[in-house]
């Protein structure tokens, strides 16, 4: 079964830091690879996605991720974070054509300073 | 904003009860999955039903079992209660099975006492 690790569980920055949120996942088969944030209060939203091709993806807000097959990591990436992007940072996995659900990580906690 | 919506928001129960959770997927969507959230854990996938049959299940067991309707939307059934089934329960709907690109609702909150 496959598994995904955060290694950050809280993170605090100051406005204009750049973030690089940390995810491995244990698979050896072909995976799709997800980022979910929640702000506080909303549900859970699809911050960006690999399926194939281009190893840098790049979501909504000015996140991007790039997935390193030999490393198994798919790392989040912010050049200059907000106090709006104050959330919950999910790392998730599919695998198996999509029967088995997503293998979410535990989560980061980022708090960002004005 | 999402077009999942689940129902109730918030549930007590007490242990050894009953309960049952409802969400209506995002229109278009063939396929809705449920997970389980417990406190400063992620989502744990608990099944997933794709044009009313259970295609897919987690680690949960069998008290844990759900119905797909054909209008697509779904029910998440839990019976014998237990005390560690206090979680976040969250639905979530996709339209392409295999890159499983899910949009999630908001949760029902279950607290059993």
């Amino acid at each position: 079964a496959q598994s995904v690790s955060q290694h950050n569980h809280h993170v605090i920055l100051s406005e204009a830091a750049s973030l690089e949120l940390g995810c491995n996942y244990s698979y050896g088969g072909t995976v799709n690879l997800f980022w979910y944030v929640q702000y506080p209060g909303q549900h859970l939203q699809l911050l960006l996605k690999y399926f194939s091709g281009d190893p840098l993806v790049k979501g909504i807000k000015g996140f991007e991720a790039e997935f390193i097959k030999s490393k198994f990591s798919f790392n989040l990436r912010k050049p200059s974070v907000q106090w709006s992007d104050t959330a919950e940072y999910f790392c998730a996995v599919g695998t198996g054509g999509g029967a088995d659900g997503l293998t979410f990580g535990k989560g980061t906690h980022l708090i960002i300073q004005p | 904003e999402t077009g999942v919506t689940q129902s109730p928001t918030h549930l007590i129960k007490t242990r050894g009860q009953q309960v049952t959770l409802r969400c209506s997927s995002q229109s278009g969507h063939n396929t809705v999955s449920w997970y389980q959230q417990a406190l400063g854990q992620g989502p744990q996938f608990i099944f997933q039903y794709y044009r009313e049959e259970e295609n897919g299940r987690g680690n949960f067991p069998p008290r844990f079992s759900g119905l797909q309707f054909p209008n697509y939307s779904s029910e998440l059934n839990v019976n014998a209660l237990e005390l560690d089934d206090s979680a976040l329960y969250l639905c979530a709907s996709s339209f392409d099975i295999g890159k499983n690109i899910q949009y999630f609702g908001a949760g029902t909150r279950l607290s059993v006492l």
